[in-house]
């Protein structure tokens, strides 16, 4: 069964402690993404990578780490530095012709 | 700067009539567009998509149009059901680009 995993499906988080963020795909795709959702707003872009051991940051990356030592993984850390993380992290493989695949998502929030 | 948007944020639509939910786009240089759908605590799931050499592409019970001329995308849902209810998204990503850039969406209410 091919697809996107993400876990855990819902984190909690305290004040000044780093989490990280579960995301994996066999659908053997190069590039691997990272967006952050808040209520009502759409998809802001925090990392991505194009292929194994390479990664850009996106739009919104400051708070943030990523590392992809594996074609299938891709984790996400928000560390201490991100002020409001609370939101829906979502994460997504694309196909060469530029279709990107979902995964179910992470909801982060800070206690 | 440039970016896609949606022109509506909520649409109600009755049972069994047709949506039609619009977006428009900036950049001229976008070439791949893709609709997505967006239910309640889930990831985006891939509707439909279409390049900029077509006007328009159909799937089941959907159709995307591109009117490259005026920058402006649409999903026509027809025969609206009730599990339509959802955000729907429309994304854009420019040539040898890898990045998609995304709507703020429209929320599709189904009336019974």
């Amino acid at each position: 069964d091919g697809g996107i995993t993400q876990s855990p499906k819902y984190l909690f988080r305290k004040e000044g402690q780093n989490v990280t963020l579960s995301c994996e795909q066999n659908l053997n795709h190069d590039a691997m993404y990272w967006y952050r959702q808040d209520p009502g707003q759409g998809l802001r872009l925090i990392y991505y990578s194009q292929i194994v051991n390479d990664f850009q940051k996106g739009d919104i990356a400051e708070g943030y780490s990523v590392s992809r030592e594996k074609k299938e993984s891709f984790p996400l850390t928000v560390t201490s530095a991100q002020k409001n993380p609370t939101a829906f992290y979502l994460c997504a493989s694309q196909t060469r012709g530029g279709q990107e695949f979902f995964g179910p998502g992470t909801r982060l929030t800070v206690l | 700067g440039e970016s896609v948007g949606l022109h509506l944020p909520t649409l109600s639509v009755q049972e069994g009539d047709n949506s039609i939910i619009n977006c428009a786009y900036s950049n001229s240089a976008s070439d791949y567009f893709i609709w997505y759908k967006q239910e309640s605590g889930k990831g985006p799931q891939f509707i439909i998509d279409i390049r900029s050499n077509m006007d328009k592409r159909q799937g089941q019970r959907v159709t995307v149009l591109l009117n490259k001329t005026v920058k402006h995308l649409s999903l026509q849902i027809a025969a609206t059901q009730p599990g339509d209810s959802a955000v729907y998204f429309c994304a854009e990503n420019i040539e040898n680009d890898y990045k998609l850039s995304f709507g703020a969406g429209t929320t599709v209410t189904v009336r019974a």
